[in-house]
């Protein structure tokens, strides 16, 4: 049972632009949310994260959306970057843990 | 944010031999360590928690006698695959927790990528 969804497996988007990336999770217990950035052969490394007792969380051109009702949150980038292209992980858990549920993952290619 | 080095970065094995995996945290002590897998084009799954001076705990569907774990001190957690087969060939990945920082954000080392003949 995936817990933490990210139905697009991939996006394509010009520099510039808004990247809006999404994730469905289905476990209401979640409280905290977070997303990574992966390149290949090369571990996550965070960018940004929100706790449920927020709906927005901003930093720099990175802003992470929760919208708790319908269990969904987004990653949004603006402008987006060549240097951004890589595959986005968000991830779930509850404050009590430090136990991290992950999403398929959503490839992000920014062309010029 | 923490520094995290894994080593091997790659390695290669025959199947039925044990390969360990070091993971280290370079600036800062970490009780809890936990260890991933990825399979090509897959999210990342947890296989367990390892927790410094006790056992590790294993999610579900992860042999505990097969992916051996030992958490030696505050700044080394191992991982020994025992008798690799090539089903076991995948990318593993630790991370860690900062003690004391009210988050629950992980550090990643960079990972291993494991392949078993």
């Amino acid at each position: 049972d995936q817990q933490v969804k990210q139905n697009s497996p991939s996006l394509s988007v010009q520099e510039g632009r808004i990247s809006i990336l999404n994730c469905d999770y289905t476990n209401s217990m979640f409280d905290y949310f977070l997303w990574y950035k992966k390149y290949p052969a090369e571990g996550p490394t965070f960018l940004i994260s929100i706790s449920s007792i927020k709906d927005k969380n901003e930093d720099g051109r990175f802003t992470v959306f929760l919208n708790k009702s319908a269990k969904h949150l987004s990653l949004h980038i603006v402008p987006s970057q060549p240097g951004d292209s890589a595959v986005y992980f968000c991830a779930a858990s509850t404050m009590h843990t430090d136990k991290l549920i992950f999403g398929t993952g959503t490839r992000l290619q920014v062309f010029p | 944010g923490a520094v995290v080095s894994q080593h091997p970065s790659r390695v290669i094995c025959k199947s039925g031999t044990s390969v360990k995996i070091e993971c280290r945290s370079l600036d800062f002590q970490a009780t809890t360590m936990f260890w991933y897998r990825q399979f090509p084009k897959q999210s990342l799954m947890l296989m367990a928690t390892s927790n410094e001076g006790s056992k590790a705990t294993y999610e579900q569907g992860v042999e505990k006698d097969k992916f051996l774990i030992n958490h030696a001190s505050l700044t080394l957690s191992t991982l020994t695959v025992t008798s690799a087969h090539p089903e076991d060939s995948s990318f593993y990945i630790c991370s860690l927790v900062v003690a004391d920082r009210g988050t629950n954000e992980q550090f990643f080392g960079p990972g291993t990528r494991l392949t078993v003949l």
